[in-house]
């Protein structure tokens, strides 16, 4: 199957700083990436849609000024988000669609603001 | 509206056979999903189906019938590392995939 690189596996920020998470489609071109967040014990909830060389489109209740997400190429997207707080501290998964089926997910990002 | 539904949790024993459904309402339809997603980790991709049957995979199957909305995932000769999350995903008309709230499968020895 496809592959779908996240970095970092795992992060600990300070609070009030800000954190980027790479989200690479290491063979395919992924015009689609997806932005998901997981507390734990909980299902996937979907943050937002990124099409390569278009603003992403955020589900309702995801602040788009704190996630920033950059989908500048058909095999990267990031997210960052800026001025972390302790509330933010979640499980971030991406994954990438492929132009024929499915979603291909990264490792997810651990992230744990203190 | 859309939903997914699946059971929350269900427990089997080692070597035996479950079989976890999901049911499924979306606008418009592109296959259904499932992945396994251990404890901590990123979910993985198990299988795909798109058309009406059963789709076999080593120990693992999944069916699908669109005309009742219905799909299972089928585990047999169950092991204790398939103890996880089973999330069941309906890819909808915009590509889109809408998420089950996952089944924890737990296994006995």
């Amino acid at each position: 199957g496809a592959v779908v690189s996240q970095h970092p596996s795992w992060v600990i920020c300070k609070s009030g700083t800000s954190v980027k998470i790479e989200c690479r489609s290491l063979d395919f071109q992924a015009t689609t990436m997806f932005w998901y967040r997981q507390f734990p014990k909980q299902s996937l909830m979907l943050m937002a849609t990124s099409n390569e060389g278009s603003k992403a489109t955020y589900e309702q209740g995801v602040e788009k000024d704190k996630f920033l997400i950059n989908h500048a190429s058909l095999t990267l997207s990031t997210l960052t988000v800026t001025s972390a707080h302790p509330e933010d501290s979640s499980f971030y998964i991406c994954s990438a669609r492929d132009s024929h089926v499915g979603a291909f997910f990264g490792q997810g990002t651990r992230l744990t603001v203190v | 509206g859309q939903n997914i539904d699946q059971p929350t949790e269900m427990t089997a024993t080692e070597g035996a056979i479950v079989q976890i459904n999901c049911t499924y309402q979306t606008s418009g339809f592109n296959g259904l999903f499932w992945y396994q997603q251990h404890a901590g980790e990123a979910p993985t991709f198990l299988s795909y189906n798109v058309l009406d049957g059963l789709e076999e995979k080593g120990r693992f199957s999944s069916f699908l019938s669109r005309s009742k909305g219905y799909s299972y995932l089928l585990l047999k000769e169950l092991q204790m590392k398939d103890s996880a999350s089973y999330l069941c995903a309906s890819m909808d008309s915009n590509y889109q995939l809408i998420w089950g709230a996952g089944t924890k499968l737990i296994i006995k020895p």
